[in-house]
């Protein structure tokens, strides 16, 4: 697997439902950042969270930080069909560049 | 402020030939970096630089060449393409390396035929 690996690959979920996506990753970092990519476009900052905080949030966003799974989750609250997008973590392994995983593809349902 | 533009949006190549792709940001980052974004693998750093006068390799750098002479543009040089570099190319910026937020380009859709 990479570095930073993002769980699931896709998901669909209907407007007003929570959306919870994971990243694990290998090495130990100093930060952990989340973004959002729309169809055609660049990537948009979400969060970043440092590797001594445990949980952020930014309005409906909720990211937490487990160091010692070496794994994150972003949780989405009350959904809407603008948050459809593919979403990305990327870590800093042993404080170098950041890489980025895969993605997972988000569709949310009117 | 425009943020980081790049041009162009879209470009066709055929096998062999250069080009450059423009990057610039109006923000006064210090750090720059390009990045190739292909279907399933996310993105994968090509170049960086962390100031005017500095770069360096990423993860991926073969074929192609950067060079930083202003804080504000970061071009990167594709010296003789190949369809393997058909991808989507972004540039981003952040005030300093590592710890901040990156500042993406709209991107451009490069196919090599």
């Amino acid at each position: 697997s990479q570095q930073g690996e993002e769980d699931p690959q896709a998901l669909s979920i209907q407007e007003g439902e929570n959306a919870t996506m994971n990243c694990s990753y290998k090495t130990s970092i100093n930060n952990l950042q989340w973004y959002r990519q729309n169809s055609g476009r660049g990537l948009v900052h979400l969060i970043l969270i440092r590797s001594n905080e445990r949980e952020k949030h930014s309005g409906r966003l909720r990211v937490t930080l487990d160091t010692s799974k070496k794994s994150s989750s972003l949780l989405i609250t009350a959904s809407r069909a603008a948050d459809t997008a593919s979403y990305f973590c990327a870590t800093d392994p042993y404080g170098q560049n950041f890489v980025f995983g895969p993605g997972t593809r988000l569709s949310v349902l009117p | 402020n425009a943020g980081v533009t790049q041009t162009p949006k879209f470009q066709v190549l055929k096998t062999g030939q250069s080009m450059t792709l423009q990057c610039a940001q109006d923000m006064n980052h210090e750090y720059m970096s390009w990045y190739r974004q292909d279907p399933g693998m996310g993105l994968r750093l090509i170049h960086y630089s962390v100031g005017a006068g500095i770069t360096d390799q990423g993860e991926v750098p073969n074929g192609y060449n950067v060079s930083r002479s202003t804080t504000e543009d970061f071009p990167l040089r594709l010296l003789s393409a190949a369809p393997s570099q058909t991808s989507v190319y972004f540039c981003a910026s952040s005030y300093s390396f590592g710890t901040d937020t990156q500042y993406f380009g709209p991107g451009t859709r490069l196919t090599v035929l």
